[in-house]
């Protein structure tokens, strides 16, 4: 089993649509979770963090963890097409590693068509 | 405010060669991690440092790879000598708690 896994994808969606990405995670003393956006050939930028249960909003995003299910997601309403790249989920703090590690997950492409 | 940037952005290097990347953290913050990207594979972690001693080296895959970070500013991974699996995307990240920022990172090649 992957210590963090994503829903594979690709994921399109249309122009105005909510996208909804998930992640679950492994290590049950996990303790910050992160949603990065990476454009083709570009670094990953951070989008979104959570540390307690229940929802995070910013603008048109919003971060859902359930630590009991494991497990994070990431809600993009009225989604643009300048939404598309790919969406890493990261997991940090987990048991027995130290606070900085962040684990990645393989990703998932969003395509938001016109 | 400046963000993370590394050097060089690209590399291609001959197999038994040794190459330099190098980072450069946004300034005041104290954390400076390094990870990796293989083909096909996902991001991992390869060390982190908290101005310039070594919190954690779990990731870094041999003795080849040496990290160091010059009183506790900028950053350099040397890899010596380098192999072909030593490819992929090389990135550098800095935090002042727990939201780490990346910088752009260095595409190495190994031929």
């Amino acid at each position: 089993q992957k210590e963090v896994e994503q829903n594979s994808g690709p994921l399109s969606v249309p122009e105005g649509a909510i996208a909804s990405l998930n992640c679950t995670y492994s290590d049950r003393g996990s303790q910050s979770f992160f949603w990065y956006r990476q454009y083709s050939g570009k670094s990953p930028e951070l989008i979104m963090f959570i540390y307690s249960n229940g929802d995070k909003e910013d603008g048109r995003f919003t971060a859902q963890l359930n630590k009991a299910s494991q497990y994070v997601s990431l809600l993009i309403r009225d989604s643009q097409p300048s939404d598309s790249a790919t969406y890493l989920c990261a997991v940090n703090g987990g048991g027995g590693t130290s606070y900085g590690k962040l684990t990645f997950g393989q990703g998932t492409i969003l395509t938001v068509h016109p | 405010e400046a963000g993370v940037t590394q050097f060089p952005s690209h590399s291609v290097i001959e197999k038994g060669q040794t190459v330099t990347l190098r980072c450069d953290p946004i300034s005041g913050h104290d954390n400076l991690y390094w990870y990796r990207r293989v083909m096909g594979k996902e991001i991992k972690f390869l060390l982190h440092f908290v101005k310039e001693s070594k919190q954690d080296e779990s990731g870094m895959p041999n003795n080849r790879f040496l990290a160091e970070r010059t009183g506790g500013t900028y950053s350099t991974l040397k890899v010596q000598p380098a192999e072909l699996e030593d490819s992929g995307v090389y990135f550098c990240a800095s935090s002042h708690a727990w939201e780490q920022y990346f910088g752009p990172g260095t595409r190495l090649t190994v031929t």
